[in-house]
């Protein structure tokens, strides 16, 4: 099965972008993933299913400022002029036709 | 707008069943186009997928290797929900439970609606 891996921190300042990045494992470049945010305290929420092209399709709500691309085994995360409710951890996740995975998760501090 | 409003206890004594429900507006347990999910969250491991119960012509269910001797999803058409039971449990199963909707047709898709969450403890 397939194995996301993820940086465990990431910073960046207010207004500012920053790119979070999580890597699939060998023979799984292929992927399709997704990624979501989960705020302190709440549940998970949807960002993105992220193809290995670089298309990608955000759930409702989700604001321009996110962003998502692909390079080889490599899916990104891109949020542009950062706000402070972007403060979170953040995790991809991708799926098999019976088995699903998620990555350890990046936590993101805006200064 | 689909809502997925979860309810069980929040206390499980080990070697006993833990049991959640997971009610869902907006959507039908019976959809073509969806799974439904149960998904846990603990320090220690992080998000692990537990397993899935969906409907395409006849239902279905998928668990995780981790727990397959332990765990039953069932669907409820009649209440329009879903649920979990997990049994003999041990503080090992102390987390956060969510239920989640899974999208699409295709054999498996991402996980786009989730629950409220419940913190399930296990404990005498």
């Amino acid at each position: 099965q397939p194995v996301l891996t993820q940086s465990s921190s990431a910073s960046a300042s207010l207004g500012s972008s920053v790119k979070l990045t999580c890597t699939l494992s060998s023979g799984h470049s292929s992927y399709i993933i997704a990624w979501h945010q989960q705020q302190p305290g709440k549940a998970p929420r949807y960002l993105m299913k992220l193809e290995g092209s670089g298309s990608y399709n955000k759930g409702s709500g989700v604001p321009d400022r996110f962003s998502g691309s692909s390079s080889g085994a490599d899916r990104y995360l891109t949020i542009s002029n950062l706000q402070s409710e972007d403060e979170a951890d953040y995790y991809c996740e991708t799926w098999d036709s019976n088995t699903r995975v998620f990555g350890g998760g990046t936590k993101l501090t805006v200064l | 707008q689909v809502q997925l409003q979860q309810s069980g206890p929040g206390l499980v004594k080990p070697s006993q069943t833990l049991s959640l429900t997971c009610a869902i507006s907006g959507d039908s347990v019976s959809s073509n186009s969806a799974a439904w999910n149960w998904i846990r969250q603990s320090p220690s491991r992080g998000l692990e997928w537990l397993g899935r119960t969906y409907y395409r012509s006849k239902w279905y269910n998928d668990y995780a290797v981790s727990v397959k001797s332990r765990i039953t999803i069932n669907p409820d058409t009649s209440k329009n929900q879903f649920s979990l039971q997990l049994n003999s449990v041990t503080p090992e199963d102390t987390a956060v439970y969510y239920c989640a909707r899974e999208e699409g047709i295709a054999a498996a898709g991402a996980i786009d609606y989730w629950g409220q969450g419940t913190l399930v403890t296990v404990s005498s």
